[in-house]
């Protein structure tokens, strides 16, 4: 079975462009993550979907959305893109959000993005 | 943003050592998970803990999700090369929040 499959792998944008990423869950699972992950640092929670609903939103700017299809799938677009925005987005899928094994994530490859 | 205190940061051991490593949080978890990631990846699972007390293994790796559900640690018993990557604890508290809080990661070394 595929796991999760994120793209594009890589991304080169310059500072204000926008960028839309791209995330197909495993089958099955309902649920889809969004993380930043920056060089030397842990993955920081962006943003959480379930069944085409905002379950949770991190510590993010306005310019960060998304928004889960009726597939699954799910799109993040950062708009306005600074320097700072460059680091590795990761996807991340669940089953649901019962609790407990249904909603240990798992984790897709990642978008490499870099602004200049 | 939040994360979890993990320790130590890097560790570089010879082949067959034996490893462990911890992640300490101020607040209660009601889920604990130790993911593997090599350069350029995504993070892959290795354990994942639902009950406080719990201890599980997978192969070589042992975890344990503490009695006060602050903490967690997680062994690795005769490392080889290919354990070389960097592991990270996260914390889940669960249906309320299901968002991960990460550590900020240990750096494994192995040398042959």
């Amino acid at each position: 079975d595929a796991g999760v499959t994120q793209s594009p792998t890589h991304l080169i944008k310059t500072r204000g462009q926008h960028v839309t990423l791209r995330c197909s869950p495993i089958s099955g699972h309902k649920s889809v993550s969004w993380y930043q992950q920056v060089l030397g640092q842990g993955p920081q929670f962006i943003f959480q979907y379930y069944e085409k609903e905002e379950r949770g939103r991190g510590n993010f700017p306005d310019r960060f959305s998304a928004r889960q299809f009726p597939n699954y799938s799910s799109e993040l677009n950062v708009n306005a893109l600074l320097l700072g925005d460059s680091a590795l987005y990761l996807c991340a899928s669940s089953l649901g959000s019962r609790g407990g094994a249904q909603e240990t994530q798992y984790f897709g490859p990642g978008t490499r993005l870099l602004v200049l | 943003g939040q994360q979890l205190n993990q320790s130590p940061q890097s560790m570089f051991i010879q082949e067959g050592e034996d490893v462990s490593m911890n992640c300490t949080s101020s607040s209660i978890f009601n889920t604990w998970l130790w993911y593997k990631q090599d350069p350029g990846e995504g993070p892959v699972l290795l354990i994942a803990l639902y009950k406080a007390g719990e201890l599980t293994s997978n192969g070589r790796l042992t975890a344990q999700f503490g009695i006060t559900r602050k903490d967690s640690f997680l062994n690795i018993s005769a490392s080889i090369p290919s354990d070389v990557g960097i592991y990270f604890c996260a914390g889940q508290r669960g249906q309320a929040g299901t968002a991960l809080i990460f550590g900020k990661g240990t750096t494994l070394s192995v040398s042959s």
